[in-house]
């Protein structure tokens, strides 16, 4: 089970953002991190914990192991108001949690 | 440009049957996994199930074990979702997402579809 905290942010554009996703056993570093904005499919952000995707800013960073990980937004920008997903992929099934919701 | 579009999604009555479709353009799938994500709207995101194209291998949830069957037509780049035995709390937004990578232990996803709505009610 991934448990994600907390479910919703309420923050201020330019604010350093600190999202967290807890597994409920541990997953190595099998831990990916999604955003979703209203309306559309999610897109990845970080793979294998830390390691972003083709595309994704610098202000996005991965850090974890185990059953603790962390996602930061360094400054947060308009766009980046949506919810976040994480999922483990170490052991069948597929696990998501259940998101933060990140609004102004 | 990588694109992946859904279709097939409907208004079913329980009991009944529907085949979702996940068609794969600019991009060869080779030995890749390619799975169905559904999200129930307003709600978080769940796995279905994945099938490895290139092996045929497959894996399910369990609240869709038994009733639900991935497929794949590597002629096609294309993969299917046959629905069976459809219940209310099957109702949802299905996702057609690729994992890019030769290693069936490397299941996330960078490539997603819009998604395609299943409602299933009488």
């Amino acid at each position: 089970v991934m448990t994600q905290s907390p479910a919703t942010l309420s923050v201020s554009p330019g604010e350093r953002v600190i999202l967290s996703c807890r597994a409920s056993q541990s997953v190595g570093t099998k831990l990916a991190w999604y955003q979703q904005k209203s309306g559309q499919a999610p897109r990845l952000l970080i793979g294998g914990a830390s390691t972003r995707a083709t595309g994704i800013s610098g202000r996005f960073s991965g850090s974890g192991s185990g059953t603790e990980f962390t996602l930061i937004i360094s400054s947060l920008q308009s766009e980046d108001f949506a919810v976040y997903y994480c999922q483990q992929y170490n052991e069948w099934p597929l696990t998501f949690g259940g998101g933060t919701k990140v609004e102004i | 440009e990588v694109q992946v579009l859904e279709s097939g999604g409907d208004l079913v009555q329980p009991g009944g049957s529907l085949r979702l479709s996940c068609v794969v353009s600019g991009f060869s799938l080779n030995n890749y996994g390619m799975a169905w994500v559904r999200q129930v709207p307003g709600k978080g995101l769940e796995w279905v199930s994945v099938i490895h194209v290139g092996g045929g291998s497959t894996n399910y949830a369990d609240s869709v074990k038994g009733r639900f069957t991935i497929s794949r037509d590597n002629s096609k780049d294309t993969v299917y979702l046959q629905m069976n035995s459809l219940r209310a709390d099957d109702t949802a937004v299905y996702y057609c997402a690729i994992a890019p990578r030769n290693g069936w232990d490397l299941l996330f996803f960078d490539y997603w579809g819009q998604g395609t709505l299943l409602t299933v009610s009488s």
